[in-house]
């Protein structure tokens, strides 16, 4: 089974750091982009950051340019997000998401969704 | 940066047609990809380039793109059919994905 599972989550005071995991299982990971996804209380969907297949090609939202890093480890089969600098409108549902092409670049939609972990800002 | 824009909410009668629409500027130069998210859970594609349905997804859901305006068509509408529908595109020219505003589907 095609799985993605999110971990890393949790309450950080502002101006605190975290980093999420993702954990996949059930397809050549190492074959996908892979991207997160975050979703605000109430709110829709906002494009965090993607990464290619070998890390080569590495893409941020303008708004967060500076304070997250997207990382990868092909032998892990992990897909990492640090996230420095926390603000309370950071406070969302974080969800790590596949490409839905493999080997292609970036921008071929998503097909698989974890089913996201909660990251809290707030002192 | 690019902006995709959907109404906030549309609602139809059970076995009627639900039409939902995503604006953005020549959006039918881009390849458009939807998502149905239903509450407490993870999105769904349901939709990739343009019109394409991804394995399992009913074919009462169809899309199509031109000139500024994607649509995403559900046709005889179910109960389960009820749920938030995202558009999104891929702006190459700035890297970046763009998710549209979203569009509640209610089913009366």
């Amino acid at each position: 089974e095609v799985q993605l599972v999110e971990s890393g989550g949790g309450l950080v005071k502002p101006g605190g750091s975290l980093r999420l995991s993702c954990a996949a299982s059930g397809f050549t990971f190492h074959l996908y982009s892979m991207n997160w996804v975050r979703q605000a209380p109430g709110k829709g969907l906002e494009w965090v950051s993607s990464i290619s297949i070998r890390s080569s090609h590495i893409y941020y939202a303008d708004a967060l340019k500076g304070r997250f890093t997207i990382s990868r480890d092909n032998a892990a089969n992990s897909l990492y997000l640090q996230m420095n600098s926390l603000r309370a409108e950071d406070t969302a549902v974080y969800y790590c998401v596949r490409d839905r092409e493999s080997i292609s670049g970036i921008g071929t939609g998503m097909d698989v969704w974890g089913q996201g972990t909660t990251v809290t800002v707030s002192s | 940066s690019y902006v995709l824009t959907q109404p906030p909410s549309v609602s139809v009668a059970p076995g009627e047609t639900a039409r939902i629409t995503c604006g953005g500027n020549n959006i039918g130069g881009k390849s458009v990809y939807w998502y149905q998210q239903k509450p407490g859970q993870a999105p769904v594609m349901v939709i990739y380039y343009d019109s394409d349905r991804p394995s399992g997804i009913p074919e009462r859901f169809s899309g199509s793109n031109s000139g500024n305006t994607a649509t995403l068509t559900i046709s005889r509408v179910e109960a389960g059919d009820e749920a938030d529908y995202f558009c999104q595109v891929w702006d190459g020219s700035n890297d970046q994905y763009v998710f549209g505003t979203g569009t509640k589907v209610t089913v009366l």
